[in-house]
């Protein structure tokens, strides 16, 4: 079982409604969680980062968390073509360090 | 923009040879990460390092090797390069958090 996984898509979602991205991971342990959007032949740079249980509000990005569940979310609303892009997931072990993504999800908003 | 660079950014090697790629940063972040990344399979943690000398290996560590003799500097060497090591290589640092990452190296190994 991976320790990170997400749907590869792609998701096509139309211009102004909400994107939801899922992610799951295995460790219990796991303790810090990431979202990531990386454009096509650029680096992944940090959206959103969540801790706790529930909800984390950015702009127009919410990231989601429930422990008990082993899941993380990503939506976006009033999606923009801007957005179209691949989204990572990441999680942290408490004491480990080692930062493991899955294996995104592809994301295109259509105008 | 965080103070990370990657060297090469590109290079193309015939299998057998030797390769080392070179993260360099100036935060002075505890933490480096070498991935590699492939169509269909995401970001894959290759070794990472918590520490002058100190590393540790990642899901896709065989036919890699690693050093950190500095804080600045995290290298990775593939001893006999291969035609399944063609790849895009991004080197991450972090404070134990999040990771922010380099531009990436396009190693082709025909």
């Amino acid at each position: 079982q991976k320790e990170v996984e997400q749907n590869s898509g792609p998701l096509s979602v139309p211009e102004g409604a909400i994107a939801s991205l899922n992610c799951t991971y295995s460790d219990r342990v796991s303790q810090s969680f990431f979202w990531y959007r990386q454009y096509s032949g650029k680096s992944p740079e940090l959206i959103m980062s969540i801790y706790s249980n529930g909800d984390k509000e950015d702009g127009r990005f919410t990231a989601q968390l429930n422990k008990a569940s082993q899941y993380v979310s990503l939506l976006i609303r009033d999606s923009q073509p801007s957005d179209s892009a691949t989204y990572l997931c990441a999680v942290i072990r408490q004491g480990a360090q080692k930062l493991v993504f899955g294996q995104g999800t592809r994301l295109t908003i259509n105008p | 923009d965080a103070g990370i660079t990657q060297s090469p950014r590109h290079k193309v090697t015939e299998t057998g040879t030797p390769v080392t790629l070179r993260c360099h940063q100036t935060e002075n972040h505890r933490y480096m990460y070498w991935y590699r990344q492939d169509p269909g399979h995401g970001l894959r943690l290759i070794h990472y390092s918590y520490g002058v000398k100190d590393t540790d290996k990642g899901e896709v560590s065989d036919g890699y090797s690693v050093s950190r003799s500095k804080t600045e500097d995290f290298l990775l060497t593939l001893e006999s390069a291969t035609s399944s090591q063609t790849s895009v290589y991004f080197c991450a640092i972090s404070e134990g958090t999040s990771g922010v990452f380099g531009p990436g190296t396009r190693l082709t190994v025909t």
